[in-house]
């Protein structure tokens, strides 16, 4: 099946600076790769998340890039505001054979005021 | 429009009881997962369903029934618990080819 890596586990910076998060996946025909914002006690709630007929999709400040010859997307945050603190999940799905999707083990990023 | 109910929200169990999860859809959606939630393993999809009637194995199913006897309902069931079940379950739904919608989770302690 598929494996999903996410990288790093945690990450900190100052409000106002840009945040990366990294996943790798191994299937090569995966086509589908949402992202997840799930903060504290909450349930995980889309933000994002693109199809691998394109390289890039942004939605004001989050924005998510895919290389699939490399086999890796990213998420990037611009002008992180403290309401962006959270646990973000990666995922990806083979939606030609089934619809599941395979989850990162998380990023708990820390936006400092 | 309530999305996707999950209950209980929170269970203690002692080993070796049995208990079922109730997850409820009103988005008329195909598919339906149940996932656990553990810290830093992200979430692994137990069991999983793509229409009424439906069922099959995820990544770790093993402990672990489900039955979708109507579209809108996905049930979880722990036959004899175990302590390595302490964590915390989600179900999701999905129409097409879009992103899951997720429940509030469960959160279930074993002791």
């Amino acid at each position: 099946g598929e494996n999903v890596e996410q990288h790093p586990s945690t990450l900190s910076v100052q409000e106002g600076d840009s945040a990366v998060i990294k996943c790798t996946y191994s299937d090569s025909a995966s086509n589908y790769f949402p992202w997840y914002k799930q903060e504290l006690g909450k349930r995980p709630q889309l933000i994002i998340d693109i199809r691998s007929n394109v390289g890039e999709k942004k939605d004001q400040r989050i924005a998510v890039t895919l290389n699939k010859t490399a086999k890796h997307f990213s998420l990037h945050i611009t002008e992180t505001q403290p309401e962006d603190s959270a646990v973000y999940f990666c995922a990806a799905s083979h939606q030609n054979t089934g619809n599941q999707f395979y989850f990162g083990t998380g990023t708990s990023l820390t936006v400092i005021p | 429009n309530a999305g996707v109910t999950q209950t209980p929200k929170f269970r203690v169990l002692k080993t070796g009881q049995s208990m079922t999860l109730l997850c409820a859809q009103d988005m008329n959606h195909e598919y339906m997962y149940w996932y656990r939630q553990d810290p830093g393993m992200g979430l692994r999809l137990i069991h999983y369903s793509v229409g009424e009637g439906t069922t099959a194995k995820g990544e770790v199913p093993d402990g672990y029934n489900v039955s979708r006897l109507k579209k809108q309902n996905f049930l979880l069931g722990l036959e004899s618990a175990a302590p390595s079940q302490t964590s915390v379950y989600f179900c999701a739904s999905q129409e097409g080819r879009a992103g899951y919608t997720f429940g509030s989770g469960t959160r279930l302690t074993v002791v």
